[in-house]
């Protein structure tokens, strides 16, 4: 099954500074990576997904980048703002491990004003 | 998007009491529903998958008759904690994939605070 690794897991910056979460999966053959925002108490949501057929796709200050040769994707945010700080998921969806849907350990982001 | 719902939102109970969650896909069908556990600042555990119309299957370590599950129809999963103790206080969520299984939709939780 899809073996994923997200870095870091935790980051903290200063307000309107950028940051950038990593998540590498294992299987080649995916094709569907997305992004999803859990603020503390609440539901994670979908914020941002990308196919394999294209590198970059942005909305607004949110941007994923996807690199299939080293089988890694990103998730940019830009001019961060309080309202950011969250908790990060890559979840790349299964293909086989009777289609269950794991999670990591997720990337703790911490926007100071 | 496709919207989950899922009650109750919190609940407190006593130690030795049964306690039902419900979780239901609004404008779609899912025949198939993860249910999650998620303790303080930690992430997302996988407890069991419901499966409409068969048994539900359980993660490693998940004692399937504590965590009572039934999916009754195409819309509707059921989570109960039975005889629950202080330790199964946790946050307790639900999610159905799309229907292409690329991406899922949460309830919205349910926090659960046994006494």
């Amino acid at each position: 099954g899809e073996n994923v690794e997200q870095h870091p897991s935790t980051l903290s910056v200063q307000e309107g500074d950028s940051a950038v979460i990593k998540c590498t999966y294992s299987d080649s053959a995916s094709n569907y990576f997305p992004w999803y925002k859990q603020e503390l108490g609440k539901r994670p949501q979908l914020i941002i997904d990308i196919r394999s057929n294209v590198g970059e796709k942005k909305d607004q200050r949110i941007a994923v980048t996807l690199n299939k040769t080293a089988k890694h994707f990103s998730l940019h945010i830009t001019e961060t703002q309080p309202e950011d700080s969250a908790v990060y998921f890559c979840a790349p969806p299964p293909r086989y491990n009777f289609n269950k849907f794991y999670f990591g350990s997720g990337t703790k982001l911490n926007v100071k004003p | 998007g496709a919207v989950v719902s899922q009650h109750p939102s919190w609940v407190i109970c006593k130690s030795g009491t049964s306690v039902k969650i419900e979780c239901r896909s609004l404008d779609f069908q899912a025949t198939t529903m993860f249910w999650y556990r998620q303790f303080p600042k930690q992430s997302l555990m996988l407890m069991a998958t419901s499966n409409e119309g068969s048994k539900a299957t359980y993660e490693q370590g998940v004692e399937k008759d504590k965590f009572l599950i039934n999916h009754a129809s195409l819309t509707l999963s059921t989570l109960t904690v039975t005889s629950a103790h202080p330790e199964d206080s946790s946050f307790y969520i639900c999610s159905a994939p799309s229907p292409t299984n690329e991406k899922l939709f949460f309830g919205s939780g349910t926090q659960l605070s046994v006494l």
